[in-house]
């Protein structure tokens, strides 16, 4: 079993529409939840950051992780054009600098 | 500088030559990473540097892999003997110190032929 599983998509999605996008991850010492979010032929950049179980909201964008199911979400409101990116989640444990990426899922807003 | 720099952002070489990919960090960053991401697969761990410590190596995927980073600043990923698996897009980032607000470069893409 990965330790990161993560539905490559591609999703597609008329604008305004709410995205949800998930990971599950077996490792139990996952503590630290990130997403990062990649435009093609760029490099990752920091969407969203959580720490441990529970919600996390900015703006269109709310981070939800569940440790007791191993499950980590990411909604996105009012869906825009410009949010059409992969979506990579990276958990990581405690004292940790290495981050687990999950494949990443290809997301299309449609116009 | 404003961000992370890596050079060249794209690289064909034949198989059995070698290659060196450059990071310039953010200035100030003390932490620095290597990834490797192929097609279709996630971010794969190459290797870190903080600081003057000795650098953590345990996600090269061979002797063929190495890197350097010389006055805590720029660095180095060399691959020798290139050989087509080796076709991917290599990520550097740097961070402040050991946290996760990693900043990524916009990558350079090796293809082997």
């Amino acid at each position: 079993q990965k330790e990161v599983e993560q539905d490559p998509g591609p999703l597609s999605v008329p604008e305004g529409a709410i995205v949800s996008l998930n990971c599950t991850y077996s490792n139990s010492a996952f503590q630290y939840f990130m997403w990062y979010r990649q435009y093609s032929r760029k490099g990752p950049e920091l969407l969203m950051y959580t720490y441990s179980s529970g919600n996390k909201e900015d703006g269109r964008f709310t981070a939800q992780v569940d440790k007791s199911s191993k499950y980590i979400s990411l909604f996105i409101r009012d869906s825009q054009p410009s949010d059409s990116a992969t979506y990579l989640c990276a958990p990581s444990g405690a004292g940790s600098y290495q981050l687990t990426f999950g494949k990443g899922t290809k997301l299309s807003v449609i116009p | 500088g404003a961000g992370v720099s890596q050079s060249p952002s794209n690289k064909v070489t034949e198989k059995g030559k070698d290659v060196e990919l450059r990071c310039d960090p953010i200035s100030g960053h003390t932490a620095l990473y290597w990834y490797r991401q192929s097609l279709g697969q996630g971010l794969e761990f190459l290797i870190y540097f903080q600081g003057n410590s000795a650098p953590d190596k345990s996600g090269l995927p061979s002797d063929r892999f190495s890197a350097e980073r010389t006055g805590g600043s720029v660095s180095t990923l060399t691959i020798q003997r290139t050989q087509q698996e080796d076709s991917a897009v290599y990520l550097c980032a740097s961070s402040l110190t050991e946290n996760y607000g990693y900043t990524f470069g916009s990558g350079t893409r090796l293809t082997v032929v």
